[in-house]
């Protein structure tokens, strides 16, 4: 059964970027990796997706490691905003799986 | 466009009573979801349905019910509730359901606060 791997907590300086990374090694060749976050209290939003090239949207950026194994998501320029936890998710057929996901902390 | 609609936002509920959660999307998607989410944990899916007459079952069906009589409503009915039903429930709507395709970002509501005494 394929599992993403996510750190706990990642804490980081409001203005600089954000690295969240995710372990995805038995990802199939055509899975694809969504990322989404949920704010305090909300559900949960997209953020981006991929398969294997990078990615780049208005919210944040996708590399994808060569072999597929890994990806992290890159937030540019971290705000008070973007306080949430990010879930690196996966299909399995037609269903969305998330797991824990990793609480991002921003500090001012 | 509203999104994606759920009532109530709060309820508790005794042992035994039954309830239906509503949800209720305006962006004619053919996919819908119902998750659950635990304090301190990741989403679970529930039921889906891939469009009006068609659901199937998620990881955690068990104790839960729902029809889609229509595209816009996807009801979940808890019957004979039980404190394990605790939770946050969240439903979730997409055009498609297939992975990486356009179309296919999921719209969540802003979820219903279960509490079971």
């Amino acid at each position: 059964d394929a599992k993403t791997t996510q750190p706990n907590s990642m804490e980081s300086n409001e203005e600089e970027p954000v690295h969240l990374p995710c372990n995805h090694s038995t990802i199939s060749g055509t899975d694809y990796i969504h990322w989404y976050r949920q704010l305090p209290s909300q559900g949960p939003e997209y953020v981006i997706h991929g398969l294997t090239s990078n990615v780049n949207n208005r919210m944040a950026s996708l590399a994808i490691a060569e072999d597929r194994k890994s990806s992290t998501l890159i937030l540019h320029r971290a705000t008070l905003r973007d306080a949430a936890v990010y879930y690196c998710t996966r299909w399995e057929g037609n269903k969305l799986v998330f797991g824990a996901g990793t609480i991002l902390r921003v500090k001012s | 466009n509203a999104g994606v609609t759920q009532t109530p936002k709060f309820r508790i509920l005794k042992i035994g009573q039954s309830m239906t959660l509503q949800c209720t999307q305006d962006m004619n998607h053919n996919y819908m979801y119902w998750y659950r989410q635990d304090p301190g944990m990741g989403l679970k899916l529930i039921y889906y349905s891939v469009g009006a007459g068609i659901t199937d079952k998620g990881e955690v069906p068990n104790g839960y019910n729902v029809s889609r009589s229509t595209t816009e409503d996807f009801p979940l009915r808890l019957e004979l509730a039980a404190p394990s039903q605790t939770s946050v429930y969240f439903c979730a709507s997409s055009y498609l359901g297939l992975p990486g395709a356009l179309y296919n970002e999921q719209f969540f509501g802003p979820g219903t606060r279960l509490t079971v005494l």
